[in-house]
């Protein structure tokens, strides 16, 4: 199956800090990416919606100016959390799909701690 | 509107027995897909079946199988022979037009020695 990458796995900044969360698929291409953002024990919530090369569509309720996306090639995306704070804190979960049936192949999630 | 929807926050199985976990779906879109995915407590997200609204038969992958009553909206994953190792959430996704994904809230699945 699909493999999809992400790093780091865990991360802990300080408050105020910026951090980077890479995407990659590894054995496809991947036309969209897709960014998550899950609660302890709750569903995952879709922050934003990338397609290589154009800008990401974000999720009602999602500032663009503080969660940075890009999707720079077919097989990377990028989510940047700007001015991290404590409420930041989650896990963020990256998803890719290529063509039909469009399913998505899920990173193994990124926990971040902001203290 | 869209909406996906997991009535069961939690289940019980006994080891080897099978289990039969609920989604039901609302979309006016004539074509979508239905999902299911598997998440231990590791977190990462992994695919069991796919089930498309045109397809005539149910799908089914190994011990996996989607219980697909279009007229009822629904579409249940069935769990053969459960596993120790098949504990862990179980998510519900719809597809729709224009690639957009619904997520259901979710089953915690524990399978009981």
């Amino acid at each position: 199956g699909a493999v999809v990458s992400q790093h780091p796995s865990r991360v802990i900044c300080k408050s105020g800090t910026s951090v980077k969360i890479e995407c990659r698929s590894l054995d496809f291409q991947a036309t969209t990416m897709f960014w998550y953002r899950q609660f302890p024990k709750k569903s995952l919530m879709l922050m934003a919606t990338s397609n290589e090369g154009s800008k990401a569509t974000y999720e009602q309720g999602v500032e663009k100016d503080k969660f940075l996306i890009n999707h720079a090639s077919l097989t990377l995306s990028t989510l940047t959390v700007t001015s991290a704070h404590p409420e930041d804190s989650s896990f963020y979960i990256c998803s890719a799909s290529s063509g039909f049936p469009y399913e998505q192949y899920f990173g193994p999630g990124t926990r971040l701690t902001v203290t | 509107a869209q909406k996906i929807t997991q009535t069961q926050p939690g289940m019980f199985v006994q080891e080897k027995e099978a289990v039969t976990l609920d989604c039901t779906y609302d979309t006016s879109d004539p074509s979508y897909g239905l999902f299911w995915y598997k998440q231990p407590s590791s977190g990462e997200m992994i695919f069991l079946i796919y089930q498309g609204s045109y397809d005539q038969q149910n799908a089914t992958e190994g011990r996996y199988s989607l219980n697909f009553q279009k007229a009822r909206k629904s579409a249940n994953l069935v769990i053969s022979a459960s596993q120790l190792g098949d504990s862990a959430m179980y998510f519900c996704a719809m597809r729709v037009t224009g690639n957009q994904f619904y997520f259901g809230t979710g089953t915690s699945l524990t399978v009981i020695p």
